[in-house]
């Protein structure tokens, strides 16, 4: 089974912190993907990477930075963390071949910012 | 533009009835894929099915049954039989064709009452 594994369920930050927050799946899939989830607007899409070192934006990139220096690990910056970036954090896997891009999910990161 | 939309909000049922959601896609593309996820109290998103945009036949699985429809863009899930354990936020979402990417619909929240 496709394992994403996200490096917390709950954290709590300051206002300005630098936060990081890791991904990890174990299943050699190409492509990762950074939503959030906010009542009444679902998921959105931050940012996703097709490949190592390889980052596209998605709807809602402000505020926000990834990196991608392994194939198995995508982390999400938030270079000046602010509290309207207070939500959960949702990670996604995916490969090309032969699953018709289904994603697979991590559990899940709360994030409040205080 | 992709778009999906989830009309129902929410939705609450007693145990053992049928429940219906609703989901309506919107896209130029003449090759895409159609996802619906679940999302239990515990945060992850579980894959439920995907179907491609020339197969129209409808799916059985189980207590659960998917009807596709081209001609009203319409990709709507039943629950028959429901039970607590459905209990869940359903989002269905969209890719097109050669892309990575899903377009999600804002999530039904499904409650099933004993």
């Amino acid at each position: 089974d496709v394992k994403v594994t996200q490096s917390s369920r709950y954290l709590v930050k300051r206002t300005g912190e630098k936060v990081f927050l890791e991904c990890v799946q174990d299943m050699d899939h190409e492509n990762m993907f950074w939503y959030r989830q906010d009542p009444g607007l679902g998921l959105r899409l931050i940012y996703f990477s097709y490949d190592v070192k390889m980052k596209e934006k998605g709807d809602i990139p402000e505020g926000y930075s990834v990196s991608r220096e392994k194939k198995e690990r995508f982390s999400l910056i938030l270079e000046s963390a602010s509290t309207n970036q207070t939500s959960m954090y949702l990670c996604a896997s995916s490969s090309p071949l032969g699953q018709y891009y289904e994603q697979y999910f991590g559990p899940g990161t709360r994030l409040t910012v205080t | 533009a992709q778009k999906v939309t989830q009309a129902q909000t929410e939705i609450s049922v007693v145990e053992k009835e049928d429940v219906t959601l609703d989901c309506v896609y919107e896209t130029r593309d003449t090759t895409y894929y159609l996802f619906w996820y679940k999302q239990p109290p515990s945060g992850e998103l579980v894959f439920l099915i995907r179907r491609n945009s020339f197969d129209e036949q409808n799916e059985i699985s189980g207590r659960y049954s998917w009807n596709f429809q081209k001609s009203t863009s319409s990709f709507n899930f039943t629950i028959t039989a429901s039970q607590v354990v459905d209990s869940a936020v359903y989002f269905c979402a969209l890719s097109q064709g050669g892309s990575e990417k899903l377009v999600f619909g804002k999530g039904t929240k499904l409650t099933v009452n004993p």
